[in-house]
């Protein structure tokens, strides 16, 4: 298994422009999740999914959307690029049920918004 | 809402030092807990979690985490470090259904020769 997936791992956009991360799982795992790390703050979570067709806000939602449409990939999208934005942004990844609730993360996806 | 705090930002340590790093989080019901590490350059990996039973965990690489409810805590503890866990490191809690985690800020750990 690949486990998370995340492209590109580098990008530079400039102010007001948009773009695609992109993260992909194959180990059939239901929820989803969108992190962005910034120094002195941790990881704050994004947009987050139970499921395919079901997304929901986290913490930090504003300037970004999501979708899930299929159980696989879970893009995350910034419709107008802000230098707030930049980041280093994480996917993560884990099972359904009542025991396992450990997320396995990505390599990630460092944005530089100039 | 939910907070988790590491009051340790940096830590300097020389190798075979003793090492504790603190996490306190503020939500009074069940919880399950969790410690990441990250590597230089690397995505976060798992150490080691804490659902329910025995409140001392073990993880891998020699670490462990003790949860002591009354204090809502839930510390990291290493006998004797190694240059090589030069990381940061995150303590994460889960309350409630789903999968959203609550980080602390990260506690980045040097280890000196």
């Amino acid at each position: 298994n690949a486990g998370v997936t995340q492209t590109p791992k580098f990008q530079v956009l400039k102010t007001g422009q948009s773009m695609t991360l992109q993260c992909a799982q194959d180990m059939n795992h239901e929820y989803m999740s969108w992190y962005r790390q910034d120094p002195g703050m941790g990881l704050r979570l994004i947009h987050y999914s139970v499921g395919a067709g079901i997304t929901d806000q986290g913490e930090v939602p504003n300037g970004y959307n999501v979708s899930r449409s299929t159980t696989e990939d879970f893009p995350l999208r910034l419709l107008s690029a802000a230098p707030s934005q930049t980041s280093v942004y994480f996917c993560a990844s884990s099972p359904s049920g009542t025991e396992s609730y450990e997320q396995y993360f990505g390599p990630g996806t460092r944005l530089t918004v100039t | 809402a939910q907070s988790v705090s590491q009051h340790n930002h940096h830590v300097i340590l020389s190798e075979a030092a003793s090492l504790e790093l603190g996490c306190n989080y503020s939500y009074g019901g069940t919880v399950n807990l969790f410690w990441y590490v990250q590597y230089p350059g690397q995505h976060l990996q798992l150490l080691l979690k804490y659902f329910s039973g025995d409140p001392l965990v073990k993880g891998i690489k020699g670490f462990e985490a003790e949860f002591i409810k009354s204090k809502f805590s839930f510390n990291l503890r290493k006998p004797s470090v190694q240059w090589s866990d030069t990381a940061e490191y995150f303590c994460a809690v889960k309350n409630g259904g789903g999968n959203k985690l609550t980080f602390g800020t990260g506690t980045q750990l040097k280890v000196e020769l």
